[in-house]
């Protein structure tokens, strides 16, 4: 079975602070990888995915097979980047489907 | 610009009440999908469909069925609503690929109260 965990239900940092929302997985097959984001009264939208290797609004996740972890990460965080953060893993079953983790509420204060 | 749409926003309903969720999505998509978003438990699947009539249990499908008649719709029925069954119903599509998995869009939401 696929699991995705999220340890951290809320992260709370200044602006300007470096942001880490963490991510954890567990598949034993050949996993990809996406980060979800919802901002508030918007819908949930793709932020990134681990194949596409780039930076999103200056996020980005790298997949770490030993660590079974795809981390998102950003340097300098800023009051936009407010929203609910959800890591997913898809397996191959051939038909995109998701496993999302609990997701994480990520506050940024001026 | 993508689209997915749902027939509702808000929703309120009686206990035993049949309830239908519509969604609607413009992009030639063959994966569609239906999730239940709960505060503190995520996003979890109910059932999508990878074709016209065609569909797969998610990992609560417990209390609801679907149907695919046309290629752009999917819908998500409640037989008899519980309370239990009070949240947030997002519908999402994708294309459908065998070596990888492409992004999902999201509809803006239901929120389904049952009383």
């Amino acid at each position: 079975a696929q699991r995705v965990t999220q340890p951290e239900k809320l992260l709370s940092v200044f602006k300007g602070a470096p942001v880490e929302l963490k991510c954890n997985y567990s598949y034993s097959g050949s996993p990809e990888l996406f980060w979800y984001v919802q901002y508030s009264r918007q819908r949930l939208q793709l932020l990134l995915r681990h194949i596409s290797r780039e930076s999103i609004k200056g996020f980005t996740a790298d997949l770490n097979k030993g660590e079974t972890s795809f981390h998102l990460k950003k340097p300098f965080a800023q009051e936009e980047d407010s929203a609910m953060y959800y890591c997913a893993l898809s397996g191959d079953s051939g038909y995109s489907t998701l496993t999302f983790g609990k997701g994480t509420m990520l506050l940024v204060s001026p | 610009d993508v689209k997915v749409t749902q027939s509702s926003r808000y929703l309120v309903k009686r206990t035993g009440e049949k309830v239908f969720l519509e969604c609607v999505q413009d992009m030639d998509h063959e994966n569609m999908f239906w999730y239940r978003q709960d505060p503190g438990l995520g996003l979890r699947l109910i059932y999508f469909s990878y074709d016209v009539k065609m569909k797969e249990k998610g990992d609560i499908p417990e209390g609801y069925s679907v149907s695919r008649e046309k290629k752009e719709r999917f819908s998500l029925i409640l037989e008899s609503a519980s309370t239990n069954q009070t949240s947030m119903y997002l519908c999402a599509s994708s294309r459908q690929g065998r070596r990888t998995s492409y992004e999902q869009y999201f509809g803006p939401g239901t929120r389904l109260t049952v009383t």
